[in-house]
């Protein structure tokens, strides 16, 4: 079946401009994750959805990122202001139930900003 | 406060020889580790978990990993590497909380 997908593969912006990623989790998971993965570095944790909510959005760097997932499947991740450190891997993970379960990583969006 | 070390950045094992991976945590309760692979322009997949079940936990290629509660250690080993285990490995907990801790992950390649 299908896996975790993730749109676009590349996004390359200048700094201060907004950018949307796109995750699309395998169907019937209702656990979703959003990781930041950086050159060197492990993935490190940004938001976890459980359902439609944001069950702890405790590793948003700040107040320039925000996920939302409104129907419970398709989720966005937005970054308002780019900055140059923004530049990562964004990853994102889905699970049939919640944490107990294996997470399902989709292929990542390569940010890169100018 | 959960951390994750992984010891050596980079591992060169020649084809046929034992694979060992380091991978300590730190955790102020009993954790759920884990051990995922990266294989080059492929998303992170699972290798094995322990969730405090068997502190010896078998996984997906022939790897495995043992629970060292004493020494706060989940190595990753598996008794003859192959060609295709080259990848970049990461060590994970997840003990309080909603959050994975990641380390920085191990680069194994393999030589024929």
């Amino acid at each position: 079946g299908a896996g975790v997908s993730q749109t676009p593969s590349n996004k390359v912006t200048e700094k201060g401009k907004y950018v949307e990623l796109r995750c699309d989790p395998i169907s019937g998971h209702t656990a979703l994750y959003w990781y930041r993965q950086s050159l060197g570095q492990g993935p490190e944790f940004l938001i976890y959805f459980q359902g439609t909510g944001a069950a702890d959005d405790s590793g948003l760097p700040n107040d320039r990122f925000f996920a939302v997932r409104p129907e419970g499947s398709v989720s966005t991740l937005k970054i308002q202001r780019t900055e140059r450190g923004d530049s990562a891997v964004y990853l994102c993970a889905s699970s049939l139930y919640g944490l107990e379960d294996e997470q399902f990583f989709g292929p990542g969006t390569r940010l890169t900003v100018l | 406060a959960q951390s994750v070390t992984q010891l050596g950045s980079h591992v060169s094992v020649s084809e046929g020889a034992l694979v060992l991976l380091r991978c300590n945590y730190s955790s102020s309760v009993p954790p759920y580790l884990f051990w995922y692979v990266q294989y080059p322009n492929q998303g992170l997949q699972l290798l094995l978990k322990y969730t405090s079940a068997a502190t010896l936990v078998k996984g997906i290629n022939g790897f495995e990993a043992e629970f060292k509660k004493s020494e706060t250690s989940f190595h990753l080993t598996k008794p003859s590497a192959h060609m295709s285990d080259a990848a970049e490995y990461f060590c994970a907990v997840r003990a309080t909380g909603n959050q994975f801790y990641f380390g920085t992950g191990t680069s194994l390649t393999v030589i024929p």
